[in-house]
């Protein structure tokens, strides 16, 4: 079953622009990942925030993270063409599983 | 580092035929996953191996999946009978022993057809 909901599904926008996309999770967790997937292909990890940070940064990617609010936002800034593709954010439990429950995933499209 | 290994990328079989998806993890991973994705439901968790021993199958749908993992480097998930319903891709991912922080990293996956 998925853990969280993400929004919008669908985002559309013009190179250039940024995207935001936010994931919603039900339980408490340890930590909050996020994910690429390419069309045709599997899923590769963008990022990853615990669940005692706020914020994080890698090149044009900035995750938040609410734990009181049960979310999480992607932002992805100066936009390519190249960034099409699904996002999803997938959260491990505070319990010692180690495994990952997704969601339901957001498309981007970039325009050139 | 070949990266995590599916085979095979396309199956189209009959409804009632025994489906064979395999997987091969990076080496020196302790975890291995297998998901399938569906328009409908999304990515759904249907079992996962530590040490090639599995520890929560609770995804499995129905008494017709089954997985296997006989060492290290292989793990197989076996649908017999399928159905149409099967339809979906199947992913394998796998990843490093540590605290929760380690990422999963996928395989192309393996798009199942049961006409």
């Amino acid at each position: 079953s998925q853990q969280g909901e993400e929004d919008p599904q669908a985002l559309s926008i013009q190179e250039g622009e940024n995207a935001t996309m936010n994931c919603s999770y039900k339980t408490s967790i340890n930590n909050l990942q996020w994910y690429r997937q390419n069309s045709g292909r599997g899923l590769v990890h963008l990022i990853l925030i615990r669940s005692n940070e706020r914020e994080k940064h890698s090149g044009r990617l900035r995750v938040t993270l609410d734990t009181s609010k049960k979310s999480s936002s992607l932002l992805i800034t100066a936009s390519r063409a190249a960034d099409t593709a699904s996002y999803f954010c997938a959260t491990v439990g505070m319990d010692s599983s180690y495994k990952l429950i997704f969601g339901s995933g957001t498309r981007l499209l970039v325009r050139p | 580092d070949a990266g995590v290994i599916q085979s095979p990328r396309h199956e189209v079989t009959e409804m009632g035929q025994e489906v064979t998806l395999r997987c091969k993890p990076i080496s020196g991973h302790d975890y291995l996953f297998w998901y399938r994705q569906t328009m409908m439901r999304g990515l759904e968790l249907l079992i996962y191996f530590n040490n090639n021993v599995p520890i929560d199958d609770s995804g499995m749908p129905e008494d017709r999946f089954s997985a296997k993992m006989p060492n290290a480097s292989f793990s197989t998930l076996k649908i017999q009978p399928s159905e149409p319903r099967d339809s979906a891709v199947y992913f394998c991912a796998s990843r490093r022993l540590g605290t929760g922080d380690s990422p999963l990293h996928f395989g192309n996956g393996t798009r199942l057809t049961v006409t």
